[in-house]
């Protein structure tokens, strides 16, 4: 199908290590979002993107976590050293980026740190 | 913060219809209210949204109260594959449009 696809679908990481969570948005939507879903929660809001240019990252927790959306398309979602309070789904969801667009959000990555 | 109220959970029988409320007594007049629900282990789907006439769609209908203060949800017939939770969210575009979701409603329809 045309929608919002990340991968991997499941990453398990030993403490301490690097990981990078991939979103594909829909084709040509300007719009990209990552969110954070701890178990039992509501999603968190991370960082937003319109094309290339990272226009909020307030949500971040810390410096140990970085996006990027070099080309406008594709977005990477990169942990540093990661933690055990890093466990969580990772959501993407992108749209078209006018105004009152509605958000299509992928199946999200299943991160346990271990 | 989440600019809406819900409550944690609902029961619906199959067949009937579920009302699911919302309270978003701080909105202001360029806010939109969205809902969302997500099943079990995928990403939240988009349902509807409205401003302040009330909407409808395939999968839904949006009540607004006239002074925008509350807002009901509406599956008319409500089947099984409709438990999930339901968010109510108020998008500020102010903020970039990001959506603030906050605990939602945990839907149970019942046979």
């Amino acid at each position: 199908g045309a929608g919002v696809s990340q991968s991997p679908r499941y990453k398990v990481a030993k403490r301490g290590q690097d990981v990078a969570l991939r979103c594909d948005p829909i084709s040509g939507h300007v719009s990209l979002f990552w969110y954070q879903q701890a178990l039992g929660q509501g999603p968190e809001f991370l960082t937003y993107f319109q094309n290339e240019a990272q226009l909020d990252k307030s949500g971040l927790p810390s410096d140990r976590f970085f996006a990027e959306r070099p080309e406008g398309s594709v977005s990477t979602l990169k942990i540093q050293r990661t933690q055990q309070e890093d466990s969580a789904v990772y959501l993407c969801a992108s749209s078209l980026g006018q105004m009152n667009e509605k958000l299509f959000f992928g199946s999200g990555t299943q991160l346990s740190v271990l | 913060d989440a600019k809406t109220t819900q409550p944690p959970s609902m029961d619906c029988a199959e067949g009937r219809a579920a009302n699911l409320p919302c309270n978003h007594s701080t909105i202001s007049g360029n806010e939109y209210v969205y809902w969302y629900r997500q099943i079990h282990s995928q990403g939240p789907q988009y349902i509807i949204h409205g401003l302040k006439n009330n909407e409808t769609n395939e999968m839904a209908s949006l009540i607004i109260t006239e002074d925008r203060k509350s807002s009901t949800l509406i599956l008319p017939h409500a089947t099984l594959r409709d438990t999930a939770v339901y968010y109510c969210i108020v998008r500020d575009y102010n903020q970039g449009g990001k959506l603030i979701f906050g605990q939602g409603t945990e839907l149970s329809v019942k046979p």
